[in-house]
């Protein structure tokens, strides 16, 4: 069971937006920023957004964060057959059992 | 560009300790203020953050490991590591390393390991 919440899959068509969602607390979410990963079948998790809403040089801007409350959530418009694959929110855990978390991943599918 | 490379034992007995090391390529390790951490991933399952090292050295770990986690850097080497005792079936993962600062983070590939008499 991951501290972070996350849908189990997604999909849209080529060319559509879609977004996903990670619900959390106070502890993590609430009070610490949210990043968001790509990880593409067979490869190693990719950093998309950090820090809420901003992105790492290379990362297109078709791909966003934001953040409200105890949830964030991750947009991707203009999707492309490529970006099919699983994304992970993570955030710094502020409670007794201070550490990273992550959500348990959501499988985007481009159908 | 910063490149980071796992290495270390892919098969590992049950009860020993695993031990596996990072190498950082095109930059200093003791250059800059980083965490340098590790994650691991079972098969077909999610992230879980194992622990980090800052640059000047303190450390985190995941609380649920704690007990059993070691990590540190070796500068001569350019190099930081894992190591993970009393190791059981349920630690056999891909295990990345990974570099992180303000302006984002840059994993390493991954490498398998499996415990496993």
């Amino acid at each position: 069971q991951s501290v972070l919440t996350q849908p189990p899959s997604v999909s849209a068509a080529p060319g559509q937006k879609v977004t996903i969602s990670c619900s959390g607390s106070s502890s993590n979410i609430g009070n610490n920023y949210v990043s968001w990963y790509q990880q593409l079948p067979g490869t190693a998790p990719k950093l998309l957004i950090y820090e809420n809403n901003k992105r790492p040089s290379g990362i297109p801007d078709r791909f966003s964060g934001s953040k409200s409350g105890t949830s964030a959530t991750l947009g991707i418009t203009g999707l492309q057959t490529g970006d099919e694959a699983d994304y992970y929110c993570g955030t710094w855990d502020s409670s007794l059992s201070a550490g990273k978390v992550f959500g348990g991943g959501t499988k985007l599918t481009v159908l | 560009q910063v490149q980071l490379q796992e290495s270390g034992p892919g098969l590992v007995k049950p009860s020993q300790t695993l031990s596996l090391t990072c190498t950082v390529s095109g930059g200093s390790i003791s250059s800059g203020s980083y965490y340098w951490s590790w994650i691991r991933q079972p098969a077909g399952k999610g992230l879980e953050w194992i622990g980090r090292i800052y640059t000047s050295g303190s450390t985190n770990y995941n609380p649920s490991l704690k007990s059993r986690v070691t990590i540190s850097v070796d500068t001569s080497k350019n190099q930081f590591s894992l190591k993970l005792s009393s190791v059981t079936a349920a630690d056999t993962a891909v295990y990345y390393c990974a570099r992180e600062d303000t302006l984002g983070e840059i994993w390493g590939q991954g490498t398998l390991v499996t415990v496993s008499s």
